[in-house]
Formats: C-alpha cells, sequence, structure tokens
C-alpha cells in the first residue's frame, strides 16, 4: 500500500466523451504525476503538478488537462475521447528524495 | 534521459537469487538509476535507485558497474510474488524532475 489512491477503478466511455480520473496523493507529498499505460507497454509520462501549477509535461495532446488542489489531490481530464486512449491510467506523488508512490490505476475503455 | 536496455523476459527459480542486468550506456554523471517492478494489473513500486555507489535496501541490491554504463538488480532469494516486469530507469529524478521514462522492462518469471 502506498497510500496513493485513485478512483473510479474502471471506466467505460465512448468515444467523443469526456472523462475526469481523480487521485489523492501521499500526505506530505506536494507533486503529482500521471502516466499512462497502454497494454504491453511501460508506463508513458502525461505530466506532472507541482505546488498547483503544471510543472512538466509529455508527448499528450492538450485534450490532455489536470488540477491539483490545495490538499495535494489531482484530477486527469481528458477530452474528446479516442478508441487509443484506451489505456490504464496512473497517479504517482513524488518524496523529496525522487521515489514516485504509484497508485492502483484506473482502467479505462473507450468504446 | 538516457535510454535503458534490458532483456525482454527471465526465469528464476523460487529461493535462488535473481539477477536482472540492465545497460545505461549514455547515462550522464548526474542521471540516478532507478529500479521499479509492476506485479500484473498494479501500479509500479519503488525497489531502490542509487547514483555511483552499491545500493541494498530490504528489498534489492543494486550493483552499479566503476564506469556507471550498466547495472544489476540482485533479489537475494526470488518468491513466486516476485513475478512482475522489472523496470530499469536513469532519470534525473533524484534531482528534483520527478518525470520518470519507462521502457518495455524485464518480464521476471519465478519458477516453483
Amino acid at each position: 500500500e502506498t497510500g496513493v489512491t485513485q478512483s473510479p477503478t474502471h471506466l467505460i466511455k465512448t468515444r467523443g466523451q469526456q472523462v475526469t480520473l481523480r487521485c489523492s496523493s501521499q500526505s506530505g507529498h506536494n507533486t503529482v504525476s500521471w502516466y499512462q499505460q497502454a497494454l504491453g507497454q511501460g508506463p508513458q509520462f502525461i505530466f506532472q503538478y507541482y505546488r498547483e501549477e503544471e510543472n512538466g509535461r509529455g508527448n499528450f495532446p492538450p485534450r490532455f488537462s489536470g488540477l491539483q488542489f490545495p490538499n495535494s489531490s489531482s484530477e486527469l481530464n481528458v477530452n474528446a475521447l479516442e478508441l487509443d486512449d484506451s489505456a490504464l491510467y496512473l497517479c504517482a506523488s513524488s518524496s523529496q528524495t525522487g521515489e514516485q508512490f504509484f497508485g492502483p490505476g484506473t482502467r479505462l475503455t473507450v468504446l | 534521459d538516457a535510454k535503458t536496455t534490458q532483456p525482454t523476459s527471465m526465469d528464476c527459480a523460487e529461493g535462488r537469487a535473481a539477477n536482472l542486468p540492465c545497460n545505461h550506456s549514455t547515462i550522464s554523471g548526474n542521471e540516478y538509476v532507478y529500479w521499479y517492478r509492476q506485479i500484473h494489473s498494479q501500479g509500479p513500486q519503488y525497489i531502490i535507485h542509487g547514483l555511483k555507489n552499491n545500493e541494498t535496501n530490504e528489498m534489492a541490491s543494486l550493483i552499479i558497474t566503476e564506469d556507471r554504463k550498466s547495472s544489476t538488480l540482485i533479489l537475494p532469494h526470488a518468491t513466486l510474488r516476485d513475478t512482475a516486469v522489472y523496470y530499469c530507469i536513469a532519470d534525473h529524478s533524484g534531482a528534483g524532475s520527478y518525470q520518470l521514462t519507462f521502457g518495455k522492462g524485464t518480464k521476471l518469471s519465478v519458477i516453483p
């Protein structure tokens, strides 16, 4: 158990819809990162938030957006869903020494 | 971040040491070597990291070559619960970037 929780566990959406995924960080961590993991691949970095500001972004289009709240919880929003957005979405909070603590992920299926 | 190369898969007998190699020949002086593992359908789990010196914790040992171009993760007494995909990552995260670049990792199967 890492102390990082994500909701929902599973989600099914149709193409063109919008989705919001949620993450609750480990206590005391103020940096949160989001990753997308397609089947059979390693996680790919989407973006990172530090003290409520975006602090780095991977190679993902603007329809992937996020928020971080004062309590360090976070949301990932994806607009105009595409079939290729089907994946496991992982949230990770970071300690001062660099280790990232991952949540169990949200499995998104786009039909 | 430096690219890492790992074997696609490995087997290890239960109770024996599992030695997982990683090549990172283009690693820069301020990049750390991180190891994570991912058990099926769970989030990745941090194992260990190091810069130059060998490191040991309750989970594993990390041996980094003197030229830092390769490293080995050692699980001293592998159990069935160690069956997972193991990721080796060369990253600046120790300096605060927190943006990990995962490859495909090594799928370790621990055999009874």
